[in-house]
């Protein structure tokens, strides 16, 4: 599965759009991006996937750029609730379910 | 739909002791992976299966061990504990078997080894 690279920390006021940027340079056209965030204590949460085009749900926006080597995470109105780290990952479509886990990004929401 | 569980929640167990971890999945979901997370290697895959066959496995001792029952409920076992074996056990589930998949996880189990 290809590396991700995620700046260790962010923060964001509380009501502003946290945006947080995820590098994976070496992507494969057979790998997914997903992102996963960790509230102190609890289990990673799933948030949101894409392949090659931008997505949205009810939780955030995923913008992948073109020649898909990072893409970026957008919360659009952050809230306190939303602090958390937040994960990068890279893993391919078929096979077996594995998630490679990097450091991630711990974002603080301020308000 | 209830979410996926864990069982228990903490454990404190003696170096040498062995431990048995259960999770149960959500209702529907065939595979089950699980996690290790500590402070100072993070979140490290161990296992994850799916209809009782283990398809991958981590970079774990054989010391860490899993099976997988016919109603997708899934354990994994610890024999000979050290102390490093204290982390966060986090067991997920998924409904899908390829394609983009999200995996659900549940809270954990806290294992304390003195």
């Amino acid at each position: 599965d290809a590396k991700t690279t995620q700046p260790p920390s962010m923060d964001c006021a509380e009501g502003r759009a946290a945006n947080l940027p995820c590098n994976h340079s070496t992507i494969s056209g057979n790998e997914y991006v997903y992102w996963y965030r960790q509230i102190h204590s609890q289990g990673p949460q799933y948030i949101i996937h894409g392949l090659k085009n931008n997505e949205t749900n009810e939780m955030a926006s995923l913008i992948i750029t073109e020649d898909r080597k990072s893409s970026t995470l957008i919360l659009p109105h952050a809230t306190l609730r939303d602090t958390a780290v937040y994960y990068c990952i890279v893993s391919q479509i078929q096979g077996a379910q594995k998630l490679v886990f990097g450091q991630g990004t711990r974002l603080t929401i301020n308000p | 739909k209830a979410g996926v569980t864990q069982t228990p929640r903490y454990l404190i167990k003696t170096r040498g002791q062995q431990v048995t971890l259960s999770c149960s999945p959500i209702s529907g979901h065939r595979s089950v992976s699980w996690y290790q997370q500590t402070p100072g290697q993070g979140l490290q895959f161990l296992f994850e299966y799916f209809s009782e066959t283990q398809r991958n496995k981590g970079n774990f001792p054989g010391r860490f061990s899993g099976r997988q029952f016919s109603n997708s409920r899934s354990e994994m076992n610890v024999s000979t504990l050290e102390l490093g074996d204290s982390a966060l056990y986090l067991c997920a589930s998924s409904l899908t078997t390829s394609g983009a998949y999200e995996q659900y996880f549940g809270p954990g189990t806290r294992l304390t080894v003195t």
